[in-house]
């Protein structure tokens, strides 16, 4: 177990609909990285956030949001959803953000009809 | 759980061999590179990291050997056991920016 908890494990959803991914990461860790990992595909970075603050953007699309909250935890918004956004979400969470050890969560499952 | 990647590169090894998985990185001024072990189902594990002062990190029946010279990774797996069946993901960084850039990963199948 990393410490790292997402919810929920699983997500069944409709094209163009919208999905909120939670993310909390360790405890006493200040930064938060979310990914995407498709079936053919490595872990595709999307952004990472800081203390609150975003810190980089990697391949996220439009559709696609985040924030982090000031108890540290983290959300991503999926948004106008299509069949191509189904895959595995994961978060990580490193203490100082920079050049630090990632420790991912379980991952979010999520399918798109 | 579900399979991840199943067009990767696989490495069959038998049961008490040793194995090496390489990988080759992009950039040549990434400073810190991690390599992490995901089993089928779950997130990317940690194994072991190293940074770019160093050319040889060993941790509990894993080394890991760095060679900028080639921007060439390896991890090194001792009397590897069937509990190391995985997919293995390099991963580079730099201190001077804030990106993570993972390989496409190497699935290690070991046979009993």
């Amino acid at each position: 177990d990393s410490g790292v908890t997402q919810t929920p494990k699983h997500l069944i959803t409709a094209t163009g609909q919208r999905v909120t991914l939670r993310c909390s990461p360790r405890s006493g860790d200040l930064s938060v990285y979310w990914y995407q990992q498709s079936l053919d595909q490595g872990l595709q970075f999307l952004i990472q956030y800081y203390n609150g603050e975003e810190r980089a953007k990697g391949n996220i699309l439009e559709r696609f949001s985040a924030q982090q909250f000031p108890d540290l935890h983290s959300e991503l918004n999926l948004s106008s959803l299509e069949l191509g956004d189904s895959a595995l979400y994961f978060c990580a969470s490193s203490f100082q953000g920079f050049a630090d050890t990632q420790y991912f969560g379980p991952g979010t499952r999520l399918t798109v009809l | 759980g579900e399979s991840v990647g199943l067009h990767l590169p696989t490495l069959s090894v038998q049961e008490g061999d040793n194995s090496i998985i390489n990988c080759a990185y992009s950039n040549s001024a990434s400073d810190y590179f991690i390599w992490y072990k995901q089993e089928s189902g779950k997130g990317p594990q940690f194994i072991i990291d190293i940074r770019s002062n160093m050319d040889k990190r060993q941790g509990q029946r894993v080394t890991v050997l760095l060679n900028k010279t080639v921007k060439h990774l390896s991890l090194q797996i001792a009397a590897t056991q069937p509990g190391d069946s995985a997919v293995y993901f390099c991963a580079e960084t730099n201190t001077g920016g804030f990106k993570t850039i993972f390989g496409a990963g190497t699935r290690l199948f070991v046979k009993a």
